[in-house]
């Protein structure tokens, strides 16, 4: 199993400009979830999904859309980067999403937008 | 989401000392979970813990839950440098909340 995987695992973006970023999991998992990390304020969630066709905003979903058309893969898409959205992002999944399941983390992308 | 508050933010700890980290909840918490993420890593999970007073170990870390559920601590004994890291708690209720984390270094 490669469990979660993420891509790119860098990228640099100007200010407008608009990319999405790749996560897939090969756990069956039904529930994957965005996090952003910033210095100091832990780990924000940006949307989350619960299943296929099922989505939901998170903590911090300004900015950013999802969808989730198959079980493994979840994009995150920004729509007009801002040098705010500046950080690392995170994918996240576990089977069920709730309770005592233990959510798996990718590598992550390390975000800049000049 | 609950909100769960770490401290402290930074530990700097000699190698070979104790040390702890706690989570504090104004709410009482269905369970809480505890994450460590290397430098330049990702979290990576470490335990959960449900009951009321649970206390779990794992090799030199040591987890508690408070026996009103709104606190949980994390005790680190003999500090190595492969303890080096941010520890997060977390409270899983649908949408998997984070506290701030700690941040230790450890000096040789």
């Amino acid at each position: 199993n490669a469990g979660v995987t993420q891509t790119p695992k860098f990228q640099v973006l100007k200010t407008g400009q608009s990319m999405t970023l790749q996560c897939a999991q090969d756990m069956n998992h039904e529930y994957m979830s965005w996090y952003r990390q910033d210095p100091g304020m832990g780990l924000r969630l940006i949307h989350y999904s619960v299943g296929a066709g099922i989505t939901d905003q998170g903590e911090v979903p300004n900015g950013y859309n999802v969808s989730r058309s198959t079980t493994e893969d979840f994009p995150l898409r920004l729509l007009s980067a801002a040098p705010s959205q500046t950080s690392v992002y995170f994918c996240a999944s576990s089977y069920k999403g709730y309770g005592t399941d233990t959510q798996y983390f990718g590598p992550g992308t390390r975000l800049t937008v000049l | 989401g609950q909100q769960v508050m770490q401290i402290p933010q930074y530990q700097h700890v000699q190698e070979g000392e104790d040390f702890t980290t706690y989570c504090n909840s104004s709410t009482t918490l269905s369970n809480i979970q505890w994450y460590k993420q290397r430098p330049g890593g990702h979290p990576v999970f470490l335990i959960q813990l449900v009951k009321s007073g649970e206390v779990k170990k794992q090799k030199r870390l040591t987890f508690q839950f408070g026996e009103a559920k709104k606190n949980s601590s994390l005790h680190i004994t003999a500090t190595q440098t492969t303890d080096v890291g941010t520890y997060f708690c977390a409270v899983n209720d649908y949408k998997l909340s984070f506290g701030a984390g700690t941040t230790v270094t450890v000096r040789a």
